[in-house]
């Protein structure tokens, strides 16, 4: 159980245009989702926590109309790197919690590489 | 704001041995939880083990346990009899309580597991 899945793996995309993250939850409902950035060789950053049903809560230096968070249901949470330039280039990744085992640990997607040229 | 500490940027230990990995946090609340995750080359984040901060009792799994110092503020991780499959990177990681507790994580310890 408690399985996250992301969609894609990796992307490649061209400067100013924008790309689209799909985190899932595959056997489990979660009300709260949380989304990572990682750069080379360094730990993980929070950028926001996306709730079901209301708006992300995103971290101090986050730009939100630069990384739009979606979740609109039990299972999906979207972000969406809008405009994307060649310092958005990082892994994404994206973690849940299963609330029926607990409310704290937080199990995490295999990641989103993006590249932007 | 919680801050997380792992002194140790890199590790090593021959298979078959026990190596510990180190991680000292500071907070003002009472009640929270740690967890150690392992990253393997994959960057997969794996859930190694979970502390809540309530229980005086170490958590063990299997081959992984903690030495959890509350006082002290220390939350040191042990791998017993290494295998290869342990190389990675491990993070440690401060949770808050709460449906919107976050995680505030460690800069990480590669291990290298050797013949």
């Amino acid at each position: 159980g408690a399985v996250v899945s992301q969609h894609p793996s990796w992307v490649i995309c061209k400067s100013g245009t924008s790309v689209k993250i799909e985190c899932r939850s595959l056997d489990f409902q979660a009300t709260t989702m949380f989304w990572y950035r990682q750069f080379p060789k360094q730990s993980l950053m929070l950028m926001a926590t996306s709730n079901e049903g209301s708006k992300a809560t995103y971290e101090q230096g986050v730009e939100k109309d630069k990384f739009l968070i979606n979740h609109a249901s039990l299972t999906l949470s979207t972000l969406t790197v809008t405009s994307a330039h060649p310092e958005d280039s990082s892994f994404y990744i994206c973690s849940a919690r299963d609330q029926r085992l607990d409310q704290e640990t937080q199990y995490f997607g295999p990641g989103t590489r993006l590249l932007v040229l | 704001a919680q801050t997380v500490t792992q002194s140790q940027p890199e590790m090593s230990v021959q298979e078959a041995e026990t190596v510990t990995l180190s991680c000292t946090y500071d907070t003002s609340e009472s009640d929270y939880y740690l967890f150690w995750y392992k990253q393997p080359p994959s960057r997969q984040m794996i859930l190694v083990i979970r502390q809540e901060a309530y229980k005086q009792q170490n958590a063990t799994e299997n081959r992984f346990s903690v030495n959890f110092q509350k006082a002290a503020k220390s939350f040191s991780l042990k791998i017993s009899d290494s295998q290869l499959g342990d190389a990675a990177m491990y993070f440690c990681a401060y949770g808050d309580t709460g449906t919107a507790s976050k995680l505030t994580f460690g800069t990480g310890t590669r291990l290298q597991v050797t013949l």
